[in-house]
């Protein structure tokens, strides 16, 4: 049983277009956080989201806090070739665990 | 700043063979993490070290997994012996310290291959 489990599994989609990531879990945690990994290289954090409801932008993503702080999403607008890559969503669950948990993963094609 | 930096890259091995990796951290970071990452799934936490003691081993298969971090520096994780299940990407991460906002800076990790 996966602590964050990300949905879709594998996304392929046209250069271009919108797309929307998401992660969930039944427990509550402190923070969450994106990372992007491209092949042969460790991940990299994009963004920490930190409040319920919080949502935060960086150039083309948006990342959004659930209200209740069990879930988030990643929305790309215009998909470009570059982002390709697996996404993941990590964090440490409310106090009562100490350890830290990445999601199941994302793998994003954009195709030129 | 140099980066989290791991050796091999690369390690073939028949099953029941015994493999060590190598990790050095960004210089300053505290606390250091092993992940197990299957292809085209999340990474699985395996031992967190905060400087030279451990945090967490609670995912780490003890009886053929070890790992060491010695004066709180570089670390080597070893597994004897090889199971193919193994097979995986091992990576190494370095933090600052701290919990819940801890941004980790992650190595480009070992591809194990067990035959």
């Amino acid at each position: 049983t996966q602590l964050l489990e990300q949905s879709p599994q594998f996304l392929s989609i046209q250069e271009g277009e919108n797309l929307t990531v998401y992660c969930n879990s039944s427990s509550v945690f402190s923070s969450l956080q994106w990372y992007r990994q491209e092949p042969g290289e460790g991940p990299v954090l994009l963004v920490t989201v930190v409040t319920g409801g919080e949502v935060k932008k960086l150039k083309r993503l948006t990342f959004q806090f659930g209200d209740a702080r069990k879930d988030s999403s990643l929305h790309i607008t215009a998909a470009q070739p570059g982002d390709t890559g697996l996404y993941l969503c990590a964090g440490f669950p409310l106090p009562g665990f100490d350890q830290f948990y990445f999601g199941t993963g994302t793998s994003l094609t954009v195709i030129p | 700043e140099a980066g989290v930096a791991q050796s091999p890259r690369y390690k073939i091995i028949e099953k029941r063979q015994s493999v060590a990796f190598w990790c050095n951290p960004i210089s300053g970071h505290a606390t250091l993490y092993w992940y197990q990452q299957i292809l085209g799934q999340g990474p699985k936490l395996l031992i967190q070290f905060q400087n030279n003691g451990v945090v967490d081993d609670s995912q780490l298969p003890k009886d053929r997994f070890s790992a060491e971090r010695l004066k709180g520096v570089d670390s080597t994780l070893k597994i004897q012996p090889a199971k193919l299940e193994d097979s995986a990407v091992y990576l190494c991460a370095s933090s600052q310290g701290g919990r819940a906002y801890n941004e980790q800076f992650f190595g480009p990790g070992t591809r194990l291959t067990v035959l």
